[in-house]
């Protein structure tokens, strides 16, 4: 199985300031078709989780601009540019590679 | 509006069966491969199986192969979960979930499913 490596576990921002969550996997997600299978998620209390970033670096529908995603090699980041007290909840990594499809331990993002 | 509403959750005792029903509405549900993912309440995220869009494709993880079983119904918009020899383990909410290529795009709300004596 693909392991992720989800850092940190938990943060506490100000609202209007950046946030930054990282990811490692264990391998190249890397898909023949040229895309890599790498997405972020976001389950706000008490709620569904929804897909914030596909690919590693795409927003999803309706998803803000401050929200961004990137990738180098096996690690990937996820940037908030200004934190909104909305952002409160837990931001999970995946891969979609292979299967299993594996899931970081979750970063639970709280408001100072 | 996309919409999937899982059904059929409850509590059960180890040992039994139990199968979950998840409808599907506001996209053409036979054009996507499907999921199920579970979650203890409290923990993270665990991904259970995946079907493709005819049904002849399935894969499930480890921890439930031999006991779940996934499948669809493309005429009725419905994904099924059949859970046997349930386990205390397998306690989780349980979400229906469409894949946009690689992607987990549209998430029920969950069932909860508590495997107990």
């Amino acid at each position: 199985d693909i392991v992720m490596t989800q850092s940190p576990l938990s943060l506490s921002v100000s609202p209007g300031e950046p946030a930054s969550i990282s990811c490692r996997s264990g391998q190249s997600l890397l898909h023949s078709d040229g895309h890599t299978f790498f997405d972020w998620y976001l389950q706000k209390p008490g709620q569904s989780p929804r897909l914030l970033i596909y690919w590693g670096s795409n927003r999803a529908s309706g998803v803000p601009d401050r929200f961004s995603g990137s990738e180098s090699g096996t690690e990937f980041t996820l940037k908030i540019s200004r934190v909104e007290a909305d952002d409160v909840g837990v931001y999970y990594c995946m891969q979609a590679l292979e299967t299993p499809y594996t899931f970081g331990q979750g970063t639970k993002l709280e408001i100072k | 509006e996309v919409q999937l509403v899982e059904s059929g959750g409850g509590l059960v005792q180890p040992g039994e069966s139990l199968s979950l029903s998840c409808a599907a509405s506001g996209f053409n549900f036979r054009s996507y491969w499907m999921h199920w993912v579970r979650q203890v309440p409290g923990k993270g995220l665990v991904w259970v199986s995946r079907i493709n869009e005819d049904g002849r494709i399935t894969n499930h993880a480890d921890s439930v192969k031999g006991r779940f079983t996934i499948s669809r119904d493309n005429a009725k918009n419905t994904l099924y979960l059949q859970m046997n020899s349930l386990r205390g383990e397998d306690t989780a909410v349980y979400y229906c979930v469409s894949d946009l290529g690689g992607r987990l795009g549209n998430w029920g709300q969950g069932t909860l499913v508590t495997v107990s004596s």
